[in-house]
């Protein structure tokens, strides 16, 4: 069973920021909140991973809790292209892993 | 853009055909991954690869047969499917032990896919 939980749906303006919470309260001391989407019909793409510090990258920025039992994924300016699922999952570092997807939040972008 | 490469990126079999679909990565990665995703769902993890050695079979009917001939390529062969196995199937890799470091976590990264059609 996934060990993350977040809201089926949002909706984002374009051009605003679109802000992503994700609930892993049962997140254990070695295991990464990593950060993937998927556009209709494609395969998942990674976006960014954090362990707990607060981490940015061209895509986007993760903010994690100071307990680590929740986190925020913020896209600063989303784009209509931005329109995607979006997983939060929370794994360990070490050796082969094993992803394990909840529903996601279906982002909506409107112009 | 992924750097894993899926093919076919379309299959339409019968339900007594035998097929495959390939998998490919030059990323160096050692640990390679199967899974599964039906319409409206989340994917699903079926195999696990790690230094070319099944490591985890997620009760995977054995209709479905995963091979790793060497630690760039992936198959999953595919015999005897039902209609309710058209799904899309995806390939992933990452690195694995030996190769982590704390600040590089163990990234996962996923092929576009096999839209699989069983009639």
């Amino acid at each position: 069973d996934a060990k993350t939980t977040q809201p089926p749906s949002m909706d984002c303006a374009e051009g605003r920021a679109a802000n992503l919470p994700c609930n892993h309260s049962t997140i254990s001391g070695n295991e990464y909140v990593y950060w993937y989407r998927q556009i209709h019909s494609q395969g998942p793409q990674y976006i960014i991973h954090g362990l707990k510090n607060n981490e940015t990258n061209e895509m986007a920025s993760l903010i994690i809790t100071e307990d680590r039992k929740s986190s925020t994924l913020i896209l600063p300016h989303a784009t209509l292209r931005d329109t995607a699922v979006y997983y939060c999952i929370s794994a360990g570092i070490q050796g082969a892993q094993k992803l394990v997807f909840g529903q996601g939040t279906r982002l909506t972008i409107n112009p | 853009d992924t750097e894993v490469t899926q093919t076919p990126k379309h299959l339409v079999m019968g339900m007594t055909n035998k097929k495959s679909l390939k998998c490919e990565q030059h990323m160096g990665h050692r640990a390679m991954y199967w899974y599964k995703q039906k319409a409206k769902k989340p994917p699903e993890l079926m195999f696990v690869y790690s230094y070319e050695k099944l490591s985890i079979n997620e009760s995977v009917p054995s209709r479905f047969s995963p091979e790793c001939p060497n630690s760039s390529l992936l198959n999953l062969h595919l015999h005897a499917l039902q209609p309710e196995d058209s799904a899309l199937y995806l390939c992933a890799s990452s690195q694995d032990r030996g190769r982590i470091t704390p600040d590089s976590g163990n990234t996962i990264y996923f092929g576009e896919g096999s839209w699989l059609t069983v009639v």
